[in-house]
C-alpha cells in the first residue's frame, strides 16, 4: 500500500501523559499536513511542512504540541501533558509540491484522554 | 477568515433517489473548491474538485459546479446507491496557502435499499 499511513490508529492515555503519533506520507510528496478532527466537525488545520521545514502553525497548536519532520520523509506529532480536550482524531495528509490543493489523507490516529 | 458552510445532516435517502448537498463558502481570494468523501473506517479521499468559476467537477456520478456569484459548490448525484453511504466534506483551498484547506463540518449520507 503506497498511501499515507499513520500509527498508532488508536491511543488511550491518562491525563498528563505524553503521546506521539507518526505519519508516513506518500513517498514522492514534499508537503505534509497535520489536521485535527473532533466528532461532528470537519478537519481543522494544525501545521504544515514542506520537506523538513515547518512553514506554518495554527493558533490551535498550543506549546504542548510539537511536530517534526527531520529528514523530510515521515513526521511525528507529540502532545505533552495531555488534557481531556485533546481527545480527537489526528489526521495526516500529504500532497505534491504543486498548488493544486488536493490532499491525500491517512486513516487517522484517534486519541482518547481519560 | 475563510469558511465553509454545509447543509446540516444527516441525510437519509432511498436507493436511486436524487441527492443534493449544499455548500457555500467565504474566502478572501479565489479559492479552489473540493468535495472529499469518507467511507466508514477509511480516511478522507478526494471526490471531485473545481479550480475556477463555472468549472464543473465530476466523478463517480457526482457533480458540483463552482458558482462564484452565489459562492456555492453544491454536490449532486442523479441516482444514489447504498455504496454512496458516507460522510461528505466540502472544502476550499487558496493557492497562496500552499494546500492548506478549510473544511465544512461534513454531511452524513445514508442510502437505504
Amino acid at each position: 500500500d503506497t498511501g499515507v499511513s499513520q500509527d498508532p490508529r488508536h491511543k488511550i492515555t491518562k491525563r498528563g501523559q505524553n503521546v506521539t503519533f507518526r505519519c508516513d506520507p506518500i513517498s514522492e510528496h514534499n508537503r505534509l499536513y497535520w489536521y485535527r478532527q473532533t466528532l461532528g466537525q470537519g478537519p481543522e488545520f494544525l501545521t504544515y511542512f514542506q520537506n523538513e521545514a515547518q512553514l506554518e502553525k495554527s493558533r490551535l497548536l498550543s506549546d504542548r504540541f510539537s511536530a517534526e519532520r527531520p529528514k523530510g520523509s515521515f513526521s511525528t506529532l507529540e502532545i505533552q501533558r495531555t488534557e481531556q480536550g485533546d481527545s480527537a482524531m489526528y489526521l495526516c495528509a500529504s500532497s505534491l509540491d504543486v498548488d493544486t490543493g488536493e490532499l491525500f489523507f491517512g486513516e487517522g490516529s484517534r486519541l482518547t484522554v481519560l | 477568515g475563510d469558511s465553509v458552510t454545509q447543509m446540516e445532516g444527516p441525510v437519509t435517502l432511498s436507493e436511486e433517489a436524487f441527492l443534493t448537498i449544499n455548500c457555500t463558502y467565504t474566502a478572501t481570494g479565489y479559492p479552489s473548491l473540493f468535495w472529499y468523501v469518507q467511507y466508514p473506517g477509511e480516511g478522507l479521499q478526494l471526490l471531485l474538485k473545481a479550480t475556477k468559476a463555472d468549472d464543473k467537477g465530476s466523478n463517480k456520478g457526482f457533480e458540483a459546479t463552482y458558482r462564484k456569484e452565489t459562492t456555492s459548490f453544491h454536490l449532486e448525484k442523479g441516482s444514489v446507491q447504498v455504496s454512496d453511504s458516507a460522510v461528505y466534506f466540502c472544502a476550499l483551498s487558496l493557492n497562496t496557502n500552499a494546500g492548506k484547506s478549510t473544511f465544512g463540518d461534513g454531511t452524513t449520507l445514508t442510502v437505504k435499499p
